[in-house]
């Protein structure tokens, strides 16, 4: 059964500081590995897609990396802003047993001005 | 180009009763799934619906229905409700190649609170 974890639960930094968020995976059998943005009360972003073959998506101040072998994610965020406050999740679709989405329970993020 | 669009936004229950929550997925999208996401907590799978069938179902009782339409645009319907069905329910689209699916695009959710 695939789970996915994130680390840390929750995190604060101060502005323009880089910052890596985590997730790891069980079951190394997946498809894609999604990372969300979600602010409170709020439907999910999509912010990076990576696909199984790939190693790493770069978009603006984000960069995902993606090791299958080894069950893990990362989400870059360089030079951080306040606007960047929110809770970040990361899915994996596994294709494993039909292809789900499964949720890790996301890292609540908040950048001090 | 519209994203995807869930009603109603906000909506209250009482225990026992039903409810029925809408998605029209984003234009060029075919495939429809359905979250639960409790607060603090991460979504869950409900089910997934595409050409017009549920095709991946998650760990949920058969209290949750769901239908999809030849247009694309999906229902969740919730029976007996209980206290634990407060919730944000999500709707997520997607442009399936066979039975793969592609990167999700959610709507805003629609809050169900149960008295």
């Amino acid at each position: 059964k695939q789970e996915v974890t994130q680390i840390p639960a929750a995190l604060s930094v101060p502005e323009g500081e880089n910052l890596v968020l985590n997730c790891s995976f069980t079951d190394s059998a997946i498809y894609n590995l999604q990372w969300f943005r979600q602010d409170p009360g709020k439907g999910l972003t999509s912010l990076l897609l990576i696909q199984s073959s790939q190693r790493e998506q770069t978009s603006g101040r984000l960069n995902a990396s993606l090791d299958k072998s080894s069950g893990r994610s990362t989400l870059y965020i360089a030079a951080s802003q306040p606007g960047d406050s929110a809770t970040y999740l990361c899915a994996v679709i596994s294709n494993t047993g039909g292809f789900k989405t499964i949720f890790g329970a996301g890292t609540r993020l908040f950048v001090k001005a | 180009d519209a994203g995807v669009t869930q009603s109603p936004t906000h909506l209250i229950k009482t225990r026992g009763q039903q409810v029925t929550l809408r998605c029209s997925p984003k234009s060029g999208h075919d495939t429809v799934s359905w979250y639960q996401q409790a607060l603090g907590q991460g979504p869950q799978f409900i089910f997934q619906y595409y050409e017009e069938e549920e095709r991946q179902r998650g760990n949920f009782p058969d209290r949750f229905s769901g239908h999809q339409f030849p247009n694309y645009s999906s229902e969740l319907n919730v029976n007996a409700l209980l206290l634990g069905d407060s919730a944000l329910y999500l709707c997520a689209s997607s442009s399936a190649s066979g039975i793969y699916t592609g990167e999700l695009f959610f709507g805003e959710g629609s809050r169900l609170t149960v008295l």
